[in-house]
This record gives C-alpha cells, structure tokens and sequence, in this order.
C-alpha cells in the first residue's frame, strides 16, 4: 500500500511565522505536490515536483516555496504565515505523471493562522 | 481536462449497494475516469480508476458506458464508513487534480 504522512494533523501558527509542512512517501514516487483545499474553493495546487530538486509552480504559489532534497521528502514552506493561508494542506504522491498515474494523499494537515 | 457533473447527495442503506453516477460527455479519448472520496477531515482516498472497460477493485467496481459519456461508482454493499463525499474526475494522467463539489453519500443505518 502506498504511505503518505504528513509531519501534523493539526497546526496552529501566529501570523509573520515561518511555517513549515513536511510530506514523506515510501514507494520511491518521482512526482509529489502539495494542495490547498478550502470550502467553496476545492482543491488548488500550490507547488509539485517530478524530481529530486526539482519544482514547478502550481496554481497559487504566492507566499510559499518549497523543498525536495530527497525523493521521498517534500516540504511546503510558508515564509511568513497570513490568516488568509489557513487552510487544510494537502500533499499527495504519483509514480511518474505518466499515463494512467494515480495521485495517492495524506492524512492532510489543518493549519491556521492566528 | 473534461468536466463532470455529479448529484450533490445521496442517501444508501447500509447492506445495500450504493450507485454514484457520474457525467463527462466532454471527455476526450485520453482522458481516465478516477474516484476518490473524502471522510470528513481526512485527506481524499483514492477508490478506482478507468479508461474504457468496467473495472473491480476491492473497494468498488466502475461502469463506464459504451461512448465514454458518463460512468457508475458501485459500492456494492454500503456500510456506515462508507458515508463521505464522492469525488469523480476524468484527467489525463499526471495531471493537477481538480476537485469539483462532489456528491455527499450518506449510509444510514
């Protein structure tokens, strides 16, 4: 079975803190992204990245960055925590984004900024 | 990606089988069929996926018709956790995610 954690379930942050969302897979998946999710709004990619050191930018960037230094390990950063960034914070894992490729979630991770 | 429409709710008794339909006449040929559904809080599981035959999984089956337009979610003897919200997205593989309302099943019991 595929394994996605995330490092917490529940965060709570002061605005003006960095922020930081760890994601681990263990089935050696090139591809990994991290998704916001909001009522009303969805789902919405923030950032992915289809390789070791390598990122892309998603839908709304603004206001994070992110990290793979290892292929099993991608971090969401937020280099100054807003109200308007809570969310729940979703990372999820695929094989190699081709074909028929199945994007496999963590538990998901409830953040908010006081 | 194509677009779907599903129904916002439904209800099913627990034991029985559940049917969630789902619309995609725009979907092109290339494009799979995925489900996921989400438990309150939780982050959404990925139940089935397919391209044109109907398929089985330990979850669920998938029925997807003859012209690709429109496909089944069947689960085939519903219990309580069971109740979530129904996710049906026709993607190209690799692809962002996108997520639409859904539909809401609740089992009861």
């Amino acid at each position: 079975d595929v394994k996605v954690t995330q490092s917490s379930r529940y965060l709570v942050k002061r605005t003006g803190e960095k922020v930081f969302l760890e994601c681990v897979q263990d089935m050696d998946h090139e591809n990994m992204f991290w998704y916001r999710q909001d009522p009303g709004l969805g789902l919405r990619l923030i950032y992915f990245s289809y390789d070791v050191k390598m990122k892309e930018k998603g839908d709304i960037p603004e206001g994070y960055s992110v990290s793979r230094e290892k292929k099993e390990r991608f971090s969401l950063i937020l280099e100054s925590a807003s109200t308007n960034q809570t969310s729940m914070y979703l990372c999820a894992s695929s094989l190699n984004g081709q074909g028929t490729d199945t994007q496999y979630f963590g538990p998901g991770t409830r953040l908010t900024v006081l | 990606d194509a677009k779907t429409t599903q129904p916002p709710s439904m209800d099913c008794a627990e034991g029985r089988a559940a049917n969630l339909p789902c619309n995609h006449s725009t979907i092109s040929g290339n494009e799979y069929v995925y489900w996921y559904r989400q438990i309150h809080s939780q982050g959404p599981q990925y139940i089935i996926h397919g391209l044109k035959n109907n398929e089985t999984n330990e979850m669920a089956s998938l029925i997807i018709t003859e012209d690709r337009k429109s496909s089944t979610l069947i689960l085939p003897h519903a219990t309580l956790r069971d109740t979530a919200v129904y996710y049906c997205i026709v993607i190209v593989g690799g692809n962002k995610l996108v997520f639409g309302a859904g539909t809401i099943l609740r089992v009861k019991s």
